[in-house]
C-alpha cells in the first residue's frame, strides 16, 4: 500500500521557521495535488493548503506548501511561528488503491 | 458560510448498527463529491469513504468494505454512512468532508462525532 511518511513531531520557538516533510513510498506521488491540514487539540482538522501551495481564505501566509519532485516529497513551511501555531499537522494526497491518503501527521510544539 | 454538522454517534456494543448522519450548508450540496473520514483518539486520520456528487458512484477503505455504506440525499443536503457489523477498531471520531474537486483534498469538515463500539 501506498503510505505517506512525516516525522512524528517538530518543535521550535516563537518566531521560528519550520518545515515539515510528507514522503511518498512509491512512485511520483507529487505527481498528484498534496494538501495539509492543521488539527488543534480537541478540534476538527482544518485546511490550510490545497493543491501543493494555495492557502484558503483567511489562512495567513505564513504558512506555504511546496513539492521537491527529485525527492518525491512535500514540504509544509511556517514562518513566524506563534503559539497558536500548535497543533498536528496531516499531508494527504492520491493513490489508485485509496482515494485519499494521509501522511501519519506531525506534532508541532512551539517551545 | 459553509457548515458540515455530524450526528449519531453513540456507544454500541460489537456487531451493532449505527447509522451517522451529515447535514451539509452553505454550498451547493448536490455538486460535490463527499467523503467520510475517521480518527480513532490520539491517533492520525483514516480516509473510511467517498461518494459522488450524484451518488452514483462510491468507494471504501479496505478496512470498512462490506460492513459500510455511504449515500446521501441531495434533496435533503445531506451524507450518511450506515455502519453495520461494527467492531471494537472501529472506535473512533467520524468527519464528514467535502471535496473540492479536481484532486484537491478538502476544503471543508465537520466538527467529529464519536463512535464507540464497547461491551
Amino acid at each position: 500500500n501506498f503510505l505517506l511518511t512525516q516525522p512524528h513531531s517538530v518543535s521550535a520557538s516563537p518566531g521560528e521557521t519550520v518545515t515539515i516533510s510528507c514522503s511518498g513510498s512509491s512512485g511520483s506521488f507529487v505527481s498528484n495535488y498534496v494538501q495539509w491540514y492543521q488539527q488543534r487539540p480537541g478540534s476538527a482538522p482544518t485546511t490550510i493548503i490545497w493543491a501543493n501551495n494555495h492557502r484558503p481564505s483567511g489562512v495567513p501566509d505564513r504558512f506555504s506548501g511546496s513539492i521537491d519532485s527529485s525527492s518525491n516529497s512535500a514540504s509544509l513551511t511556517i514562518s513566524g511561528l506563534r503559539t497558536e501555531d500548535e497543533a498536528d499537522y496531516y499531508c494527504q494526497s492520491y493513490d489508485n488503491s485509496d482515494p485519499w491518503v494521509f501522511g501519519g501527521g506531525t506534532k508541532l510544539t512551539v517551545l | 458560510e459553509v457548515q458540515l454538522v455530524e450526528s449519531g454517534g453513540a456507544v454500541i456494543q460489537p456487531g451493532g448498527s449505527l447509522r451517522l448522519s451529515c447535514a451539509a450548508s452553505g454550498f451547493t450540496f448536490r455538486n460535490y463529491m463527499m467523503h467520510w473520514v475517521r480518527q480513532v483518539p490520539g491517533k492520525g486520520l483514516e480516509w473510511v469513504s467517498l461518494i459522488t456528487w450524484d451518488g452514483s458512484t462510491t468507494h471504501y477503505a479496505d478496512s470498512v468494505r462490506g460492513r459500510f455504506t455511504i449515500s446521501r440525499d441531495n434533496n435533503k443536503n445531506s451524507l450518511y454512512l450506515q455502519m453495520n457489523g461494527l467492531r471494537p477498531e472501529d472506535t473512533a471520531f467520524y468527519y464528514c468532508a467535502k471535496d473540492m474537486g479536481n484532486y484537491r483534498g478538502s476544503d471543508y469538515w465537520g466538527q467529529g462525532t464519536l463512535v464507540t463500539v464497547s461491551s
